[in-house]
Formats: structure tokens, sequence, C-alpha cells
């Protein structure tokens, strides 16, 4: 895959509010996008994925959005709760007939909740 | 196991010294990759195995860096002659051909 992301901002967000958190990718050939959220000390673990034929997928609480014009791709976070405090990847397979599959992450953005 | 599990979960070496992380994935995973996580950053791709194949090492920053698998499970990415530079978390992740990688937990190496 391409590079995706490539800085770690911080995102302050109140508890109860809504989060979104943005990601961008560079190949217009990736079709599957992985978002991970990683605590402090863990590894990261997968919250919910959406393929290139869909633009917009729902799960608990989450919500991912996928912008192919712009190759943008977001993930917004609702009611946000202080178990959410963590740094959230988007990551990029790559293009299918890639050989590699190295799965490329973006740089992360941090997210604190406040009481 | 029920996940990917690492050892050790912290490694302190001193510099110059060679050091053996170790990752046993999810059962079944054919693909097994290697990242490294700086201190507030994101994660660097260093290598991937999947099955049978010759592996990627195109994210292997030096020579010093190797990693194995053996009998398609099992994988240890060693490090040789440390340097401060190397202190980073190591990750290890596996899945099935397309899906979701699963994470280890990781191991911190503090390179004094």
């Amino acid at each position: 895959g391409e590079s995706v992301g490539l800085h770690l901002p911080t995102l302050s967000v109140q508890e109860g509010d809504n989060s979104i958190i943005n990601c961008a990718y560079s190949n217009s050939a990736s079709d599957y996008f992985i978002w991970y959220k990683q605590e402090s000390g863990k590894g990261p673990q997968f919250i919910i994925d959406i393929r290139s034929n869909m633009d917009k997928r729902q799960g608990q609480r989450v919500t991912v959005l996928l912008n192919k014009t712009v190759k943008h791709l977001s993930l917004q976070i609702a009611a946000t709760q202080p178990g959410d405090s963590a740094v959230y990847f988007c990551a990029d397979p790559g293009p299918p007939d890639a050989a590699g599959n190295k799965l490329t992450f973006g740089g992360g953005t941090r997210v604190l909740v406040k009481p | 196991g029920a996940g990917v599990s690492q050892s050790p979960s912290n490694k302190v070496t001193e510099k110059g010294k060679d050091v053996e992380l170790r990752c046993d994935p999810i059962s079944g995973h054919t693909a097994l990759y290697w990242y490294r996580q700086s201190l507030g950053q994101g994660l660097e791709f260093l290598i991937y195995f999947q099955g049978n194949s010759a592996p990627d090492k195109s994210g292997l920053p030096s020579d010093r860096f190797s990693a194995e698998r053996t009998g398609g499970s099992v994988s240890t990415l060693t490090i040789q002659r440390t340097q401060q530079e190397d202190s980073a978390v190591y990750l290890c992740a596996s899945r099935t051909t397309n899906e979701k990688l699963f994470f280890g937990s990781g191991t911190q190496l503090s390179v004094l």
C-alpha cells in the first residue's frame, strides 16, 4: 500500500460529544480500509472496516465514511466515553493484486476524552 | 492460543548487544507481520511473511535486522549490535489472507 495519513495529531473531546477522526490515502486502487484503536501499552485492536463498494458503514457507536473521490475516510465515534481515549489508526492493505499486502498504517490520531 | 503472543513484553539491553524477539501468531494464520512503533509515532512496517513465499523484507531499516519464521508459525525478529535508536515497541501481527490483522501486545525494547 501507499502512504496513509502520516501525522499524529491530538483530538481533545468532551465526554458525551461526538468525535471525528480523519485519514487520507494516496492509492486510488485501494479497495479495503481498516480502523484500529490502540490503548496505552497495548497492540492495535480492530474497530471497523469498509470496502470501496460502500461509502458508509456503521458499528456500535462508530461509523466509517469513505469518500473515494478525494481519497479520504473518517471514523466517527458517537457519545465519546473515557474508554475511547486511545490512538486511532487507519490502515490500507494495498491494492488487491499487490504481492506484498504490507498493510500500510496512517500516523494515527490521539483522542483524549475530557470528563 | 487465543491471540497473538509476543515475548518478552519488555527487554532492556546494552548498546552493542544482540536481541531476539519472539512472536507466536494465531494458529492457522498464514500471514505474519512485524512493525516498529517509536514513542508517540505510527506503525513502521518491517517485514512480512506469507505462507511459504519469500518474505518481504523491504521495511527492515538496516542489515542489523533480520527475521525468520520457522514451520510457518513462530517468528523471531533479531536485532544485532543494538543501537539506542532501536528503542521502540516491536509489534507482531497475523491474519488470514485479506482479513484484518490481529496484533500482539508488543515487546518494549530499551537500548541503554
